[in-house]
């Protein structure tokens, strides 16, 4: 089944402890992205890949870091975690101008 | 500036009643795509449609149908006879040439309540 799986769905941790949210695709699609979701912000997008090695900022890159050195993989790295980076966070890649989402990952900091 | 603007912040409908939610975009690219997602309230995001801007056609599917106006730049979303289904919030997006369709973005999302 075409997905995008992320990495965990829910997780709780405390101020400057880091984490990692993976997120993984097995549609062999170059574009891969990260948003978070507030309430009555919509979902902002935190950065994205066109590529193996390619990667950009988003709206609201500050305090996250990425990599992507496969194809498939696209983590979203916290190096430290603050209580303002508590928010819903969606995986997507793009086939065709469109984007697919993953299931989500809520994050609360402490 | 807001680059996705859906004034509508929640609506309340009883079921089998009209509904439109309202989008309004903004952007200087001639070439740009705007869609519709669809979030229940277990969570995940629904893509519902894509339209790029070359193409003003209106498109129904069943009971949803989308009217694009590039004349008001408005893109906006109906659903006929709506059903408790249909709850849940909607967000319209833009992605746009200028950054090779590699930036997207959102509005802030309209909730829609359907009651029985």
């Amino acid at each position: 089944e075409a997905q995008v799986t992320q990495n965990p769905r829910y997780l709780i941790t405390v101020t400057g402890k880091k984490l990692t949210v993976t997120c993984s695709q097995n549609m062999n699609h170059e574009y891969m992205s990260w948003y978070r979701q507030d309430p009555g912000l919509g979902l902002r997008q935190i950065y994205y890949s066109m590529n193996v090695e390619v990667t950009d900022k988003g709206d609201v890159p500050e305090g996250y870091k990425v990599s992507r050195k496969e194809k498939r993989n696209f983590p979203l790295i916290l190096e430290s975690p603050s209580p303002n980076q508590t928010s819903l966070y969606f995986c997507a890649s793009r086939r065709e101008e469109t984007q697919y989402f993953g299931p989500g990952t809520r994050l609360l900091v402490l | 500036a807001q680059k996705v603007t859906q004034a509508q912040t929640e609506i309340s409908v009883v079921e089998k009643e009209d509904v439109t939610l309202d989008c309004v975009y903004e952007t200087r690219d001639t070439t740009y795509y705007l869609f519709w997602y669809k979030q229940p309230p277990s969570g995940e995001l629904v893509f519902l449609i894509r339209r790029n801007s070359f193409d003003e056609q209106n498109e129904i599917s069943g009971r949803y149908s989308w009217n694009f106006q590039k004349s008001t730049s408005s893109f906006n979303f109906t659903i006929t006879a709506s059903q408790v289904v249909d709850s849940a919030v909607y967000f319209c997006a833009l992605s746009e040439a200028t950054n090779n369709f590699n930036k997207f973005y959102f509005g802030s999302g309209t909730k829609l309540n359907v009651k029985p």
